[in-house]
């Protein structure tokens, strides 16, 4: 059972275009996070929302949770070839406020950006 | 380096044959989990270690996988009796706080 469904599975568009990437769930989490995977290596985190609402921006990306923090989406604006990569969301059901504990991973979305 | 570092990068067996994957976390981080990764697939939770805390196994999915953390560090899983089911990517990462660092995986395949 996947509770994390991430849309679309694949992406691929021009250099230059605006996506948005959605990380959906009918369970509440206590944070969620993004992560960008490249072939050959381990996922690396990009950034962290633990507050329903929270709107989080980093250069060209930005990251939304959900207000009933159940979904977050990713926008990236006037993306480019170095933006390819697998983008998996994760979240994590800890409450206590120390070590986040296991992570529940979507499945992610494989995006493509073309010259 | 400074990452978390897995070995061996690749391994092939044979059904039938047990495996031992090892994971060396990042110095000091507390926490250690094991996660694997099927072609298409998101990443599967296996096993996570905290401190001296017993482990939360909840994610392994036969008795034939078991993991150990020898000294609150060094980890290794071990898979017995493979099945060509369990090739996967097998990912380690270790965390302090919120961060899991991941390291680049141990390529399974069972032939």
């Amino acid at each position: 059972t996947q509770l994390l469904e991430q849309s679309p599975q694949f992406l691929s568009i021009q250099e230059g275009e605006n996506l948005t990437v959605y990380c959906n769930s009918s369970s509440v989490f206590s944070s969620l996070q993004w992560y960008r995977q490249e072939p050959g290596e381990g996922p690396v985190l990009l950034v962290t929302v633990v507050t329903g609402g929270e709107v989080k921006k980093l250069k060209r990306l930005t990251f939304q949770f959900g207000d009933a923090r159940k979904d977050s989406s990713l926008h990236i604006t006037a993306a480019q070839p170095g933006d390819t990569g697998l983008y998996l969301c994760a979240g994590g059901r800890d409450d206590r406020g120390s070590t986040l504990g296991r992570l529940y991973f979507g499945r992610g979305t494989q995006l493509t950006v073309w010259p | 380096g400074a990452g978390v570092s897995q070995s061996p990068s690749n391994k092939v067996t044979e059904k039938g044959k047990d495996v031992e994957l090892r994971c060396d976390p990042i110095s000091g981080h507390t926490a250690l989990y094991w996660y694997r990764q099927s072609l298409g697939q998101g990443l599967e939770f296996l096993i996570y270690f905290q401190g001296n805390s017993a482990p939360d196994k909840s994610g392994l999915p036969s008795d034939r996988f078991s993991a150990e953390r020898t000294g609150g560090s060094v980890s290794t899983l071990t898979i017995q009796r493979t099945q060509q089911e369990d090739s996967a990517v097998y990912l380690c990462a270790s965390s302090l706080v919120y961060e899991q660092f991941f390291g680049p995986g141990t390529r399974l395949t069972v032939l």
